[in-house]
């Protein structure tokens, strides 16, 4: 089945530490977002990547970091500066990064303890 | 940067009757309005879209009307069933083919179908 395929569903963590959420796409698209979503609020955009070795900050980009090494993956590392890390994050992408729609990932419930 | 509202934040209805969901948003540049529907512990899945060159859309029971002059779109649910329950996003892009960096979202209404 072609999809987008986020893991784990459920992470736990320990304050301070860095934990990089998973996000693998079989859809062949060139473009994938990082969203982050809380309790009442819209989804707010983190990260973007239009093409491998290339990506752009969100508007939160803050305390994240990604990486685009391959086409099909697009991880995304919540570090020890991000000060509210727990979260709702979901992961996106399109054929292109303006023109198609988005798909998205079934997301990454992260909480920090 | 653009800014959109949504209204109601919760909606419940009888099944059976109509449900309407309002955005607003602020940017006269933009072009491009899809809905999300999202159920729980799921990631949004787009339902609906309009570009600024329409003004009204349908997709069977589910239809949204767009008015550029007032900066105002909807979304409209009729013979609401309990599938539909789930928290609906509306979203707007300066780019008119829906590219998911240029979009900026409302925070959701919740909309629970009563049996």
């Amino acid at each position: 089945d072609g999809g987008i395929t986020q893991s784990p569903k459920y992470l736990f963590r320990k304050e301070g530490q860095n934990v990089t959420l998973s996000c693998e796409q079989n859809l062949n698209h060139d473009a994938m977002y990082w969203y982050r979503q809380d309790p009442g609020q819209g989804l707010r955009l983190i990260y973007y990547s239009q093409i491998v070795n290339d990506f752009q900050k969100g508007d939160i980009a803050e305390g994240y970091s990604v990486s685009r090494e391959k086409k099909e993956s697009f991880p995304l590392t919540v570090t020890s500066a991000q000060k509210n890390p727990t979260a709702f994050y979901l992961c996106a992408s399109s054929m292109f990064a303006q023109n198609t729609e988005a798909f998205f990932g079934q997301g990454t419930r992260l909480t920090v303890v | 940067g653009e800014n959109v509202e949504q209204h109601p934040s919760t909606l419940s209805v009888q099944e059976g009757d109509s449900a309407v969901i309002k955005c607003t948003y602020s940017d006269s540049a933009s072009n491009y309005f899809p809905w999300y529907k999202q159920e729980l512990g799921k990631g949004p899945q787009l339902i609906i879209d309009i570009r600024s060159n329409v003004g009204e859309k349908k997709d069977q029971r589910i239809a949204v009307t767009l008015n550029k002059t007032a900066k105002h779109f909807s979304l409209h649910i009729t013979e609401t069933q309990p599938e539909d329950s789930a928290v609906y996003f509306c979203a707007a892009s300066p780019y008119s083919g829906g590219g998911a960096d240029g979009l900026t979202f409302g925070k959701g209404t919740h909309l629970i179908i009563q049996p």
